[in-house]
């Protein structure tokens, strides 16, 4: 079956740390995957995405790569800010499956001046 | 172009009531789907509309009922609300093309507090 794995949280970074949230995926097709982002109070906000493998999405410093021989596709920011303090989710989608996502459960990110 | 709306934001039911939740999705998407958010279980999936049909569910009791309009916009009802049945329902709308690029976009939310 198709299924999202995200590391723990909460992480708590300094203002201009490096950030990785890891994220590992299994598919039983050719899966599209995601990052989304929730601020508090409010809905998912798309973030990045890619739709195949060695694919790299980026948006607003954060990257993260699809790598098909690893199930993976890691969350990546040089340099965060205050305000990228959210809550950060992984997802996937298969074609096979129609229309639906598949999310993780979700790390909760602080950055602390 | 409007985003995805959802009316009403907050709802305060008791145990036992029902209630309706209301989607509009993005013009031209002709797919819906319905998420419960929860600090204890967090993003789980209810169910998928497309051209008024159920596509996919999730594994909810037969007391979360969907359905879909004409027009894509999309409700969904709980009936016999239980306290559990408290969270922040969150609809979703992508275009539905049949190509796995689609994306999802949500909208804000309904928070249901039920006491």
């Amino acid at each position: 079956g198709n299924s999202v794995t995200q590391m723990e949280g909460p992480v708590t970074l300094s203002e201009e740390a490096f950030l990785t949230i890891n994220c590992t995926y299994t598919a039983t097709g050719y899966p599209s995957l995601f990052w989304y982002v929730q601020y508090p109070g409010e809905g998912l906000q798309l973030l990045l995405k890619a739709t195949k493998a060695d694919d790299k999405g980026s948006n607003k410093g954060f990257e993260a790569t699809y790598r098909k021989e690893t199930t993976s596709f890691h969350l990546e920011k040089g340099s965060v800010q205050v305000s990228d303090s959210a809550v950060y989710f992984c997802a996937l989608s298969d074609q096979g499956t129609g229309n639906q996502f598949y999310f993780g459960t979700g790390t909760s990110l602080t950055v602390i001046p | 172009k409007a985003g995805v709306t959802q009316t009403p934001r907050y709802l305060i039911k008791t145990r036992g009531q029902q209630v309706t939740l209301s989607c509009s999705p993005i013009s031209g998407h002709r797919s819906v789907s319905w998420y419960q958010q929860t600090p204890g279980q967090g993003l789980q999936f209810l169910f998928e509309y497309f051209s008024e049909t159920q596509r996919n569910k999730g594994n909810f009791p037969g007391r979360f009922s969907g359905r879909q309009f004409s027009n894509s916009r999309s409700e969904m009802n709980v009936s016999t609300l239980e306290l559990g049945d408290s969270a922040l329902y969150l609809c979703a709308s992508s275009l539905a093309s049949g190509e796995n690029t689609d994306t999802q976009y949500f909208g804000p939310g309904t928070r249901l507090t039920v006491l």
